[in-house]
């Protein structure tokens, strides 16, 4: 049962475009959300996070809006660069006390030059 | 920050032999840890998760064991490595409200 997906294995984007990263989860329990960007044999790094009581939050080049209604968050990343290209995995929390992170499946960004 | 130690980075076993990964964690206490595997062309399946010495909860039904010894060790285990087992292993620590903090992975091939 996955809990968090990301329908879109990949995306396409050019440099200084806007790209859009979406997820989608089922858990109406989950109130925190958080993306990771992953190089090839890296661990994920943290980009940013989102708590349920906001439907956005913005840092740097990074946006991240949430909609509970729909159970849907996306990422923008705008403009976009070539450092830019690597996997992005969303991930959802109960938070508290345990903090079980799932993750979606990731996408591939690949920003052209 | 917390730093995330893993080891080691690759390791290539044959099917039907032990398998042990070690984790442990600096610059924190008492954090919630994890193991996840990236399977080939597939997302991060968390398999197992620890909120405190000897507290090991199992996500999947699967070939593998965790331990958690001391506080800030986590070890990820088998008696017998199947073909399937192969994938990355990451290992990751969070606290309550924080996100996860993750180690460099450890690339397993069973062959």
């Amino acid at each position: 049962d996955q809990q968090v997906k990301q329908n879109s294995p990949s995306l396409s984007v050019q440099e200084g475009r806007i790209s859009i990263l979406n997820c989608d989860y089922t858990n109406s329990m989950f109130d925190y959300f958080l993306w990771y960007k992953k190089y090839p044999a890296e661990g994920p790094t943290f980009l940013i996070s989102i708590s349920s009581i906001k439907d956005k939050n913005e840092d740097g080049r990074f946006t991240v809006f949430l909609n509970k209604s729909a159970k849907h968050l996306s990422l923008h990343i705008v403009p976009s660069q070539p450092g830019d290209s690597a996997v992005y995995f969303c991930a959802a929390s109960g938070g508290g006390a345990t903090n079980k992170l799932i993750f979606g499946t990731g996408t591939l960004l690949a920003v052209q030059p | 920050s917390q730093t995330i130690h893993q080891w080691p980075a690759t390791l290539v076993q044959p099917v039907g032999s032990p398998l042990s990964l070690e984790c442990t964690v600096e610059g924190t206490s008492n954090p919630n840890l994890y193991w996840y595997r990236q399977a080939a062309g597939r997302g991060l399946q968390l398999l197992f998760y620890s909120v405190g010495i000897g507290q090991i909860s199992s996500e999947v039904p699967q070939n593998l064991s965790a331990s958690r010894p001391q506080d800030r060790q986590f070890i990820l285990s088998s008696k017998k490595l199947l073909l399937s087992d192969s994938g990355f292993y990451l290992c990751a620590s969070a606290g309550g409200w924080t996100e996860a903090f993750f180690g460099q992975g450890t690339r397993l091939t069973v062959v």
